[in-house]
């Protein structure tokens, strides 16, 4: 299996909401990533969790708040958005300590902010 | 600085043909390079991986080459389909943090029929 899932697909929320997107693999991948990315732009990483504990923090602002439960799951939990936090939200994962240190991305949600 | 530029920011070509789109980079030094491919709204998928002793790798229709003294890598596509439409993304990983991968901006590249 090398399939990084994400749920849900779309998501639409008002500034006041409270919800959680969620990230999974099964491929034994020890650091999981979060990424933000606008139309037409490349993604910018959020965070890096390596062996379940929070490696990179990019200057993230505290209303995206990362989880990671364990080696296989990964949530972001969102609250008090802004409209400008509307954009694409991937998940990938590599396996720490290859030579090649691939990462594997998910379908990615949609997240848009009213 | 370590930047990835990539060139043409945009193409269009005719189903059929071929193309190559280029990468500039000034990574130094790096583990591997990759071009990914991502289709509009969702996430890359990657094509190619290349580490720095590798000059090409080739993965169907898509063949990638690799210049490490230019700092230069390219993208190849043969015989393109209408579903080749997509992105394509040029990502380094630098040798001294591989977690953090350094992006290129992307080839927009529409095959029209």
């Amino acid at each position: 299996d090398t399939e990084v899932t994400q749920t849900p697909k779309h998501l639409v929320m008002g500034m006041t909401n409270k919800k959680s997107l969620k990230c999974e693999q099964h491929m034994g991948h020890r650091a999981m990533y979060w990424y933000k990315q606008k139309a037409k732009k490349p993604p910018e990483l959020m965070f890096v969790y390596s062996y379940e504990k929070l490696s990179i923090n990019e200057s993230v602002p505290s209303r995206f708040s990362p989880e990671c439960p364990n080696s296989s799951l990964l949530n972001l939990h969102l609250h008090a958005l802004q409209p400008e936090d509307s954009a694409l939200y991937l998940c990938a994962s590599s396996a720490p300590g290859t030579s090649t240190y691939e990462q594997y991305f998910g379908p990615g949600t949609r997240l848009t902010v009213t | 600085k370590n930047q990835v530029e990539q060139s043409p920011q945009s193409l269009i070509i005719l189903e059929g043909k071929n193309c190559t789109l280029q990468c500039n980079y000034t990574v130094s030094p790096f583990s591997n390079l990759r071009w990914y491919k991502q289709d509009t709204g969702r996430g890359p998928v990657s094509l190619t991986i290349m580490t720095f002793s590798e000059n090409t790798k080739s993965n169907g229709r898509y063949t990638a080459t690799l210049d490490a003294d230019t700092k230069q890598s390219s993208l190849h596509i043969t015989a393109s389909q209408l579903s080749d439409s997509a992105s394509y993304i040029c990502v380094v990983s630098p040798y001294s943090s591989a977690s953090k991968i350094i992006f290129g901006s992307g080839t927009r590249l529409s095959i029209r029929p």
